[in-house]
């Protein structure tokens, strides 16, 4: 595998289910994000996580819990979710050493929330 | 507030002609800004990038204009095939190496 890979790619779930999503960067990069994209809006970054540390939370309400065990792996725990939550998640990577700032990014997953 | 704008929901050019694809900003801290490509199913890709000292960056087929006075810039696209449909997004960098986006513009390169 190359890249950032996300899994899964669609998921579907009630708002009382709990669910993660995950994403595995294989660039060696050392920054890690999660944004979201609703339709007709800008991608919304969520979260960002520099060598394994949470450096940003955009106000992002808490049944979206980030996870960051490691540089390469990145994980969105979701629980209680709203149907307004449905939208495309993207994870991305980035180096940011070296004066690097260009994110790499997955495939998303596709949430619908009934 | 909307920090990056792309005014144009969509464009739609002959194939074989030059796509011209535009996006403003208001915020005069960005240090550069990129614009990435997305298809259906995928997530954006990477395609080309320009510092904010610079007023134009090349790479093959890809051409960035930046006019910091007017706060705009521009990607051209020569020649555009079919397969260049997709959402074009721009995007600013600040100085904590945060990217804000664009809404997109939809490319329909016509046969």
């Amino acid at each position: 595998e190359t890249g950032v890979t996300q899994t899964p790619r669609h998921l579907v779930m009630g708002m009382t289910n709990k669910k993660s999503l995950k994403c595995e960067q294989h660039l060696g990069h050392n920054a890690m994000y999660w944004y979201k994209q609703s339709a007709k809006k800008p991608l919304e970054l969520m979260f960002v996580y520099n060598f394994k540390e949470q450096t940003e939370n955009n106000s992002v309400p808490s049944r979206f819990s980030p996870e960051c065990p490691n540089s390469s792996h990145l994980f969105l725990h979701l629980h209680t979710l709203q149907p307004e939550d449905s939208a495309l998640y993207l994870c991305a990577s980035s180096q940011r050493t070296s004066g690097g700032y260009t994110q790499y990014f997955g495939p998303g997953t596709r949430l619908t929330v009934l | 507030d909307q920090q990056v704008k792309q005014n144009s929901p969509s464009l739609s050019v002959q194939e074989g002609r030059i796509s011209i694809l535009n996006c403003d900003y208001t915020n005069s801290m960005f240090d550069y800004f990129l614009w990435y490509k997305k298809y259906p199913a995928e997530g954006p890709t990477f395609l080309i990038s320009i510092s904010s000292i610079k007023d134009k960056n090349e790479d093959g087929r890809f051409t960035v204009f930046l006019n910091k006075s007017a706060k705009h810039l521009s990607l051209h696209i020569v020649p555009s095939p079919p397969g260049d449909s997709a959402v074009y997004f721009c995007a600013g960098k600040g100085a904590t190496n945060k990217l804000i986006f664009g809404t997109g513009t939809l490319l329909a390169v016509q046969p």
